[in-house]
């Protein structure tokens, strides 16, 4: 069966510092990839999505990035963070077409 | 832009109590589904809708899907604790096709009181 796993579970990080979140998947090949984040407990917000090894979209003008360096391995980055950049932080894979989300248990950073 | 709108945000009921929440898209959605996150969880997939006019059922739980595939609702009857979460309708980004990009509505937060 799929898993998905993501880490770290929480990280609390200064202003300024780079940030590193990885996403892996297994039991599946070819998956759609996702990072999503979720501010104050409210909605989801798409920041990327992957359809192929480095293959990124960004959905929205922001401070971090995301690569795909491996089919199953999806990386959330940023050079320097902001405080705005605190959230719950969420890896979610999919099939291809529309098919429903399987989310990681995701990351709650803190920027102090 | 494409919205996905859902009320209440939050609602408190006695357990036992029936509850409804209401998803609306500004746009036609050629499926919606509905994910359910546990306080300090991650989103859960519940179910997908794809015919207009659809219902389906879960035990406790009834989905339906609009006949104009714009709007959804997710009711519980007799609610429990453990029905206790933040249930959120989710459908297609407009034009995104294969890629499986979804907007989320902003969730409605369910308190139960034992």
């Amino acid at each position: 069966s799929q898993t998905i796993h993501q880490w770290p579970a929480t990280l609390v990080q200064p202003v300024g510092s780079p940030l590193s979140l990885e996403c892996t998947v297994e039991g599946t090949s070819n998956p759609n990839l996702y990072w999503y984040r979720q501010a104050a407990g409210r909605g989801l917000q798409l920041l990327f999505y992957s359809i192929g090894i480095d293959q990124i979209s960004s959905e929205v003008p922001q401070n971090l990035s995301a690569s795909r360096p491996q089919d199953r391995q999806f990386i959330l980055s940023s050079k320097k963070l902001l405080l705005s950049d605190s959230g719950f932080y969420l890896c979610a894979w999919s099939p291809r077409g529309n098919s429903p989300l399987h989310f990681g248990n995701g990351t709650r950073l803190t920027v102090t | 832009g494409q919205q996905v709108m859902q009320i209440p945000q939050y609602q408190h009921v006695q357990e036992g109590e029936d509850f409804t929440t209401y998803c609306n898209s500004s746009t036609t959605l050629s499926n919606i589904q509905w994910y359910k996150q546990r306080p300090g969880g991650h989103p859960v997939f519940l179910i997908q809708l794809v015919k207009s006019g659809e219902v389906k059922k879960q035990k406790r739980l009834t989905f339906q899907f609009g006949e104009a595939k714009k709007n959804s609702s997710l009711h519980i009857t007799a609610t429990q604790t453990t029905d206790v979460g933040t249930y959120f309708c989710a459908g297609p980004v407009e034009g995104s096709s294969n890629t499986g990009k979804l907007i989320f509505g902003q969730g409605t937060t369910l308190q139960v009181k034992p």
